[in-house]
């Protein structure tokens, strides 16, 4: 069952701060973040395991609720870099990785 | 080493052709995927390995699709007969079970006329 993303889009300038929501309609084994540049392929970004996790550092940062349905990955003072789209995977189960549609996020000076 | 490969990068081919891509995964990585991908959208799961062992293939693929991870090394995607809506980026993943991080390689572009 694929997760649901949202927004779709968002556009930025430098030094604002952005969320990107990830949701599933079960509990999850993990969600996991990656962000894609155009032509590029996807490049990991983090992994949260546990119900009520928040990992990451003070720019880039994700969440994942107590009953492991959603997740949160939080954008802080972007950058021109942080341009991209962002997927969630998530797993129902260990193995087997389902992608949202995707937000694509751009930066402007 | 220097991450996961893919060969071809790109493979045009008529409808009709067989086509198969190859996926050297980091060589201390357990598991390994294939996904496609089109413009727009997410990377889609089609199958994954545990070392040789294919664990789960995708109930959306048709029996024209086929993986192979023979000593559990690199890994062979093949396509028979492709129709033009197997037109896509083809991405493989590879990951070791302690980190849970995937690490993509760069795909195989295949367009079928």
């Amino acid at each position: 069952q694929q997760p649901v993303q949202s927004p779709q889009a968002v556009i930025l300038r430098e030094g604002e701060d952005a969320v990107i929501n990830c949701s599933s309609s079960k509990a999850l084994y993990s969600v996991h973040w990656y962000r894609q540049k155009h032509g590029e392929a996807p490049v990991f970004l983090m992994i949260l395991l546990k119900g009520g996790e928040q990992k990451g550092h003070e720019k880039i940062s994700a969440s994942f609720n107590e009953k492991k349905q959603q997740s949160s990955l939080y954008l802080t003072a972007s950058q021109l870099s942080y341009s991209g789209t962002y997927f969630c995977g998530t797993e129902r189960r260990a193995g087997k990785s389902t992608f949202g549609d995707g937000t694509t996020l751009t930066v402007k000076p | 080493d220097t991450g996961v490969s893919q060969d071809p990068r790109h493979k045009i081919t008529k409808r009709g052709q067989n086509v198969t891509f190859r996926c050297d995964p980091i060589s201390e990585h357990n598991r390994l995927y294939w996904y496609r991908q089109t413009l727009g959208q997410g990377p889609e799961f089609l199958t994954y390995f545990q070392n040789e062992a294919q664990l789960e293939k995708s109930r959306l693929l048709s029996d024209r699709f086929s993986a192979e991870r023979p000593k559990g090394s690199f890994s062979t995607l093949e396509i028979q007969r492709t129709e033009q809506g197997d037109s896509a980026m083809y991405l493989c993943a590879s990951l070791e079970d302690s980190y849970n991080e995937q690490f993509f390689g760069p795909g195989t572009r295949l367009t079928v006329l």
